[in-house]
C-alpha cells in the first residue's frame, strides 16, 4: 500500500502558528485530508484539498499542496490550547480507501 | 442528529474469547469501514463494505470477521485467532459522491484483552 509520512511531534507556543507536514506517495490521489483526534475520541475531519488545487484556506487553517513533491502541509494560525491533539493526514485512493499517516501530536504550551 | 455510534466505549475480555464490537450509523451512508489504531501508528484498515451484503478485507483482516446485513450496521468480531487484539477500534462511514467530506468517524471502542 501507499506510505503516508508525518513527523510525530510538534510543540508550539500559544498564539504562534503551527505547521504540520506530510508526504504521500500515490500521485493519483484525488483528495487529501487532515483529521484531528482528541484524546480517547474518534477522528474529526478538519479540512481537505482536491488534487487540482494548490492552496485552501478555511478560517485559521491553511492547506498547501505541492503535487510535484507529493507534499501536503497544514498551517494553524494563532494556535490555541484547544488545538492540542493528534493530526492525521490521509490520501484517498481510486478505490475510495484512505491511507493514513502515523499522526503528529501537537502540544500547545502557554 | 445523524451520526455514528460505537458501543461499548470500553471493553474487556479474557484471552481466547471472541468479542463483537457494534457500529451503527443513521447517515444513510452506503460505505462503512473498520480501522484499528495502535499508539504511534496511523489507522490500519481491517474490513470495509461498499454496499449491503458485501464486504472486502483491508490490510489487516486476519483474526477479524464482519457482516453487513443492514445498511445501518457493520459489526466487527475480534476472534481468538487475532494474536494481539488490544487496541482502539474505529468505525467510519462514507456517503456516495461525498469524497470531499471524507469518512465520518465514530467515537471508537477501546478493547483490552486480559
Amino acid at each position: 500500500g501507499e506510505d503516508v509520512e508525518q513527523s510525530l511531534f510538534l510543540s508550539v507556543r500559544e498564539g504562534d502558528s503551527s505547521v504540520i507536514n506530510c508526504t504521500y506517495t500515490d500521485s493519483s490521489s484525488t483528495y487529501l485530508y487532515w483529521y484531528k483526534q482528541e484524546p480517547g475520541a474518534g477522528l474529526q475531519l478538519l479540512t481537505y484539498i482536491f488534487s487540482n488545487m494548490d492552496m485552501k484556506q478555511d478560517q485559521r487553517l491553511t492547506v498547501l499542496l505541492n503535487k510535484k513533491d507529493k507534499h501536503l502541509s497544514l498551517r494553524i494560525a494563532d494556535t490555541q490550547t484547544g488545538d492540542s491533539a493528534i493530526y492525521f493526514c490521509a490520501e484517498l485512493s481510486n478505490d475510495y480507501k484512505l491511507s493514513f499517516g502515523a499522526g503528529t501530536t501537537v502540544t500547545v504550551r502557554a | 442528529d445523524g451520526g455514528i455510534t460505537q458501543s461499548p466505549k470500553y471493553l474487556f475480555r479474557k484471552e481466547g474469547q471472541n468479542v463483537t464490537l457494534s457500529c451503527e450509523q443513521n447517515l444513510n451512508h452506503d460505505a462503512m469501514y473498520w480501522y484499528r489504531q495502535d499508539p504511534g501508528q496511523g489507522l490500519r484498515l481491517i474490513y470495509y463494505s461498499q454496499i449491503v451484503n458485501d464486504f472486502q478485507k483491508g490490510d489487516i483482516a486476519e483474526g477479524y470477521s464482519v457482516s453487513r446485513e443492514k445498511k445501518e450496521s457493520f459489526p466487527l468480531t475480534v476472534t481468538s485467532a487475532q494474536k494481539n487484539p488490544t487496541a482502539f477500534y474505529l468505525c467510519a462511514s462514507r456517503g456516495k459522491g461525498t469524497s470531499g467530506k471524507g469518512q465520518f468517524f465514530g467515537p471508537g471502542t477501546r478493547l483490552t484483552v486480559l
